[in-house]
């Protein structure tokens, strides 16, 4: 089964500086990779995804990710951490099935705190 | 905005009973998704149903079931509840089965 891991429970990080949120993922062929981020008392909020093509890929609210296949990772980054930023970040892989069903795999989840 | 809702927002209930937890997809989305989030377990796929059709099963109790309905709302059904069985339950929604999933803001259920 295709799944990921966040390693980090908690990513401490100052405004202005860059954030970078951790995944590893453990795929059988192509992987299928999002983002999300949920905010308290909110639903997940889809941040990017990765399927094919180019290793840096660019999503909502100035958040990017880094495919690498040789290290299997797939890092949230952001040039600029803002203390809006301060949510639980969820990595998740696509587990195709047979009748192309679409389930999500996800990580533990990180909660990122931008320190004012 | 993703555009799933879900209803209610907030469910208390006692041990043994059945709930009922409702699910619009986005307009034109024809997938929805169950998925469960707790503490100890993480977020965890439930079960997923594509133009009223059962597509796929994940750790979903036999005491929980779904459906989607013909204008394809959703419903997820639980029923014995037990004390573990508090959670926040999602419902997610894609055009197709491989697209990007829309998640609703989420029922907690509270199990006393």
């Amino acid at each position: 089964a295709q799944s990921v891991a966040q390693p980090e429970d908690q990513v401490n990080v100052a405004e202005g500086n860059p954030l970078t949120v951790k995944c590893t993922y453990s795929v059988s062929g192509n992987p299928y990779l999002f983002w999300y981020v949920q905010y308290p008392n909110r639903g997940l909020q889809f941040l990017l995804k990765y399927i094919t093509g180019d290793n840096l890929v660019k999503g909502s609210y100035g958040f990017e990710a880094e495919f690498n296949k040789s290290q299997t990772s797939f890092h949230l980054k952001k040039p600029s951490a803002l203390v809006s930023d301060s949510a639980l970040y969820f990595c998740a892989v696509r587990d195709l099935g047979y009748y192309g069903n679409n389930r999500l795999a996800f990580g533990k989840g990180n909660q990122v705190v931008v320190i004012p | 905005d993703s555009g799933v809702t879900q209803t209610p927002k907030h469910l208390i209930t006692a041990t043994g009973q059945r709930v009922t937890l409702r699910c619009s997809p986005r307009s034109g989305d024809l997938s929805v998704y169950w998925y469960q989030q707790s503490l100890d377990q993480g977020l965890q796929f439930l079960i997923q149903y594509y133009n009223g059709e059962e597509r796929a099963k994940g750790n979903i109790l036999e005491r929980f079931s779904a459906q989607q309905f013909p204008d394809l709302h959703s419903e997820l059904n639980l029923s014995s509840l037990e004390l573990g069985d508090s959670a926040l339950y999602f419902c997610a929604s894609s055009r197709e089965q491989g697209d990007t999933q829309y998640f609703g803001p989420g029922t907690r259920l509270t199990v006393l």
